[in-house]
């Protein structure tokens, strides 16, 4: 079966960093993406992994570990535009599509 | 155009009638992908399209959802005698080349909000 787990809800300070978790289980694995969506809006593609690892983008890195079926999406320096819903989407390689798995999303708010 | 573009925007429609939702992909993206929006949810995958051919519709819901693409750029979602479970965001995704072992993200448009009274 496919099942992605993200936290609900989060909350921070602007300026500072937070950590936001997805654990997966999937029927196939074939790379990790991360999307940012913010209310009414598309979702923007934030990063991609699948090697095991960090990958960093400015103020924002994606770690995955692929025995662990874990990632986490790290954003510093928060600003209040970055408050939004965070996507985590597994791409499945049971069918020949490179369809995305997404969990329910994050919705993080940033406070002053 | 400069990303995928999706319309209309809004659409409310009586249980029972037909709708027809457009997606404009990025100018040469190869693959296109349909998903359904719940509120509050993450997007669920109904069908994919390569070029003209529908590959995977496994996630449509019912024989009442139909997708073509034939001429392997617009895309349209029908979704006939309409139902109030209906109600959703519907999401087009388009990606350069064939997706499977791709680095390459799917981007997606705006959506089309479909409201069934």
């Amino acid at each position: 079966g496919q099942n992605i787990d993200q936290p609900t809800e989060m909350t921070a300070t602007e300026g500072a960093i937070v950590q936001i978790n997805c654990t997966y289980q999937t029927s196939g694995f074939n790379g990790l993406f991360w999307y940012q969506q913010h209310a009414g809006e598309a979702p923007t593609f934030l990063s991609y992994n699948v090697l095991d690892g960090l990958e960093e983008k400015g103020r924002f890195s994606s770690f995955l570990s692929r025995s662990k079926g874990y990632s986490y999406l790290l954003l510093k320096e928060l600003q209040m535009k970055d408050s939004a819903s965070y996507l985590c989407a597994v791409r499945e390689n049971l069918s020949n599509t490179g369809k995305l798995i997404f969990g329910q999303g994050t919705t993080l708010q940033v406070k002053p | 155009g400069a990303g995928v573009s999706q319309s209309p925007r809004y659409k409310v429609a009586k249980r029972g009638q037909d709708v027809a939702l457009r997606c404009d992909p990025i100018s040469g993206h190869v693959s296109l992908f349909w998903y359904q929006q719940a509120l509050g949810q993450g997007p669920e995958f109904l069908t994919y399209f390569q070029n003209e051919a529908q590959l995977d519709k496994s996630g449509l819901p019912s024989d009442r959802f139909f997708a073509e693409r034939p001429e392997g750029s617009v895309s349209t979602l029908k979704i006939q005698r309409t139902q109030q479970e209906d109600s959703a965001v519907y999401l087009c995704a388009s990606s350069f080349g064939p997706s499977r072992n791709s680095n390459q993200p799917q981007h997606f448009g705006d959506g089309t909000r479909l409201s069934i009274l």
